[in-house]
């Protein structure tokens, strides 16, 4: 959806860094979330925000950690606790509980 | 916990070739099953929203059906530009999370 960016689009982790995915959106909605997409793998929960300044751990929050301070931004921070993190990442919008809308994703890859 | 199963996991098709994705899914109390489709390296494109037993919907040559255990999607008359892979998944009552199956890569030979 246009109205959702993701960046970048590749991001390369070296071994103890923590890094950044920015998801930024302009559809006005309240809730925000970060999914993992692994191959042959459904997409998996990391974190949601239903309003500014409250989120909630999804299935697989452990070695992620994320903010809320603007309605449109939801930053999402690979720690390096997070032991296997390459895979697909994907912010997802939506109006309260209705559907999700996805951004195009940031690849990220571990040199 | 709630489960999403999709089959086949992957599907080749001849052009104009009909036929159809299921979803099977447990989850307490469904508050929606969502159908998306997504290429390669791109973030998922919603499609559908099924809300009851016995709904349909229809876009193009795609048709989403839904019952109290499973989900169909229908593709009729498929072309290459089709070839893709669809997602599906649940959102349970009072959920704010979807819960996503491991999707059906479809492939349309011209």
């Amino acid at each position: 959806d246009g109205g959702i960016t993701q960046s970048p689009k590749y991001l390369f982790r070296k071994e103890g860094q923590n890094v950044t995915l920015s998801c930024e959106q302009n559809l006005n909605h309240d809730a925000m979330y970060w999914y993992r997409q692994d191959p042959g793998q459904g997409l998996r929960l990391i974190y949601y925000s239903q309003i500014v300044n409250d989120f909630q751990k999804g299935d697989i929050a452990e070695g992620y950690s994320v903010s809320r301070e603007k309605k449109e931004s939801f930053p999402l921070t690979v720690t390096s606790a997070q032991k296997n993190p390459t895979a697909f990442y994907l912010c997802a919008t939506a109006r309260s509980k209705e559907t999700q809308y996805f951004g195009p994703g940031t690849r990220l890859l571990v040199l | 916990e709630d489960q999403v199963t999709q089959s086949p996991e992957a599907l080749r098709l001849q052009e104009g070739e009909s036929s159809s994705l299921n979803c099977s899914y447990t989850v307490s109390g469904l508050r929606g099953l969502f159908w998306y489709r997504q290429d390669p390296g791109k973030g998922p494109e919603f499609l559908f929203t099924l809300y009851s037993a016995g709904e349909e919907k229809e876009k193009e040559r795609l048709k989403a059906t839904l019952t109290k255990k499973e989900s169909f999607l229908h593709i009729t008359a498929p072309k290459p530009e089709d070839s893709a892979t669809y997602l599906c998944a649940v959102q349970a009552a009072n959920d704010y999370k979807l819960s996503f199956g491991a999707g059906t890569t479809v492939t349309v030979r011209a």
